[in-house]
């Protein structure tokens, strides 16, 4: 069965920095791209960041550009959003989800920005 | 960046009734691979997003056949032959076909 499980969430101040994880298991971890997509509080679901299953290429949403960085340990199987600089406007609950077309999903973590 | 407009915002629906999404795209979501990768998910209360449907009608395992999927282009449709109760929820798409990845604002359905 294909898990994900991330981790890192946390309260932090505005300019602050958070690395969360994404541990997987269940799958060949080096053949799926993956995933941060995240969810304001009763708002819908806004993509944050994709990368490759090689690791070689990484696509971000305008607004973290910059900001976050995706990565990935094969040797591990997780995924890792680095997010520095944060704004308020970055409080959200963050999943993970494996390919491009999303077929998996994490139950996420929240991360809330404030001061 | 691709703007994709669902509507309903909301869906009340009776139980064994049927009911329709619309989920419409600012651009085509034809890629040069001429495939259209347009996906569903649904989001029941206090859960994460789960797919439903990938590749505009492609159903999930486990996804019950009540669900389908249709459209092409810029023209899309989630369809439920008959709400069952566990339907409750968000209903979003998704396009995967254009950087960034974007997704409608959303459709609940909930019971009458």
């Amino acid at each position: 069965e294909v898990q994900l499980l991330e981790s890192g969430g946390g309260l932090v101040q505005p300019g602050g920095s958070l690395r969360l994880s994404c541990a997987a298991s269940g799958f060949t971890f080096t053949n799926s791209a993956l995933n941060w997509v995240r969810q304001t509080p009763g708002k819908g679901l806004e993509w944050v960041s994709t990368i490759s299953a090689s690791g070689g290429s990484t696509y971000y949403l305008g607004s973290v550009e910059g900001r976050f960085t995706i990565s990935r340990d094969s040797s591990k199987s997780t995924l890792y959003l680095q997010m520095n600089s944060l704004r308020a406007d970055d409080t959200a609950l963050y999943y993970c989800a494996t390919a491009y077309s999303m077929d998996v999903w994490g139950k996420g973590t929240t991360v809330t920005v404030s001061s | 960046d691709v703007v994709m407009t669902q509507s309903p915002l909301s869906l009340p629906v009776t139980l064994g009734q049927p009911a329709s999404i619309s989920c419409r795209s600012s651009q085509s979501l034809v890629y040069s691979d001429g495939n259209t990768y347009l996906n569903w998910f649904q989001q029941r209360p206090g859960q994460s997003p789960r797919r439903l449907i990938s590749g505009v009608s492609n159903r999930d395992s486990g996804v019950p056949d009540r669900f389908s999927g249709s459209g092409s282009g810029t023209d899309f449709t989630l369809k439920i032959r008959s709400v069952e109760a566990e339907d409750v929820g968000v209903y979003y798409c998704m396009q995967a076909t254009h950087w960034p990845l974007t997704f409608g604002g959303g459709t609940r359905v909930e019971i009458k």
